[in-house]
Formats: C-alpha cells, structure tokens, sequence
C-alpha cells in the first residue's frame, strides 16, 4: 500500500498569506496525485488532479506541483473562504486509491 | 448537473449489515468514462476508500474491508450501493459516494451512520 504523509498536520496563518501545503509518497506515484479541500460539514471537493491540473471552476490562486514522491499544493493568497482542511489522494495504485491524512489551514 | 445522493439507515446495530444507496441524477451511471465508489470518514478523521464499481458490475475493495463488504450497481435505477457486514462501532462514520473519473471529481452530500445498540 502506498502510504502518503501530508505536512504540516496544522498551519496557521493570515488572510492574504501564502500557504505551502505538503504531501510525500511511500513510493513513486508519477503525477498520480490529487488534492481536495474539506469544510466542516461538507463532502471533499476536488482542486487538483494528476499534480498539477486545476479542476472545474477551481480559482487561479491553487496550483499544485511535484512528481515522483513529492507533491505541494500552493494557495498564493488566501481567502477568508479556504480556511478548512486539504487532503491529497494517488490513483498511481489502482484500484487502491489511498488519502493523506490531511492538513488543516487555519486563520491565525 | 450531475447529482449524487446518498440514502440509508442512519443507525446500525452492532454485528448486523450496514446498507446504503447512492442515486445518481443529472448523469447516467452507465457511462464508460467513469467508476462509481463509496469512501467514510471517521468522525475528526481522515478519508478512507472503500470500494469502486463500474457500470458493468465489475468491483473492486479495500482489502481491509474485503471480507465484510459488497457493492453492487442498478443500471436501470441509476443507482449503486454499498452493504458492509459485520459492523462494529469502529464502522461509525460519514458515508460519501461519489464518481471517480481521473480522481473523485463528483461527491454526494454524505450520510452519517452511527453503529450503536
């Protein structure tokens, strides 16, 4: 199983800040990697897929990067709207899809 | 727009089968482009996939949660479902489908299910 671990487990920062958010691969997973951003009360919704590409209606402000192992998810401005907890998930395992534990955004 | 909603009891006895539906609108299930699966989450955990199903009826598990769990598509419902066997208390979470195209792009709202005597 290929385990990802997500970093920081917590981050705290201001509205307009930049946030740099982690995830590592056990194992190579190519750019087989997405992101997803959860709001309390509320179903994941996808960001990015396969590292680097911008799902549908997603703002400008998220890009992701990395290949390999090592994957970032990058909010170059935050909104008061993306305070919330963001997952990255691989699909390089078929059919075993496996998440990260998270990483929570919080305002500080 | 496509729609996914999920639907079921909201509570289960320990040791007795969890079942769940997922009704798709706005979208066919019957799509060659894409899977359907379910994934829970734990309350203030993370997100753990359980299982995938194309419309054909072709499945594929969690091995963690092999043994115990069934997934099964009604093409001319426009639904899926999902029955887990055996539950426990550690079975106690949000319940979620949704469609898996590249990675899971479509989610339905999500049901909680509560394992409790």
């Amino acid at each position: 199983e290929i385990v990802l671990t997500q970093s920081p487990a917590t981050l705290s920062l201001s509205p307009g800040e930049r946030a740099t958010l982690s995830c590592r691969a056990s194992q190579s997973v190519s750019s087989y990697l997405a992101w997803y951003q959860q709001k309390p009360g509320q179903a994941p919704r996808l960001l990015i897929y396969d590292a680097s590409n911008r799902a549908t209606g997603i703002p400008a402000r998220f890009s992701g990067s990395g290949s390999g192992t090592d994957f970032t998810l990058t909010i170059s401005s935050l909104e008061p709207e993306d305070f919330a907890v963001y997952y990255c998930q691989q699909r390089s395992n078929w059919p075993s899809y496996t998440f990260g534990q998270g990483t929570k955004l919080e305002i500080k | 727009q496509l729609q996914l909603q999920e639907s079921g009891p909201g509570l289960v006895k320990p040791s007795e089968t969890l079942s769940l539906t997922c009704t798709v609108s706005g979208g066919s299930i019957s799509s060659s482009s894409y899977y359907w699966g379910w994934i829970r989450q734990p309350p203030g955990k993370g997100l753990e996939w359980i299982g995938s199903i194309y419309y054909s009826g072709s499945t594929y598990y969690n091995p963690s949660l092999k043994s115990r769990v069934t997934i099964s598509v009604d093409t001319s419902k426009n639904q899926f479902s999902l029955k887990l066997s055996s539950v426990t208390a550690a079975d106690t979470a949000v319940y979620y489908c949704a469609r898996l195209a590249l990675s899971w792009d479509v989610w339905g709202q999500g049901t909680t299910v509560t394992v409790s005597s």
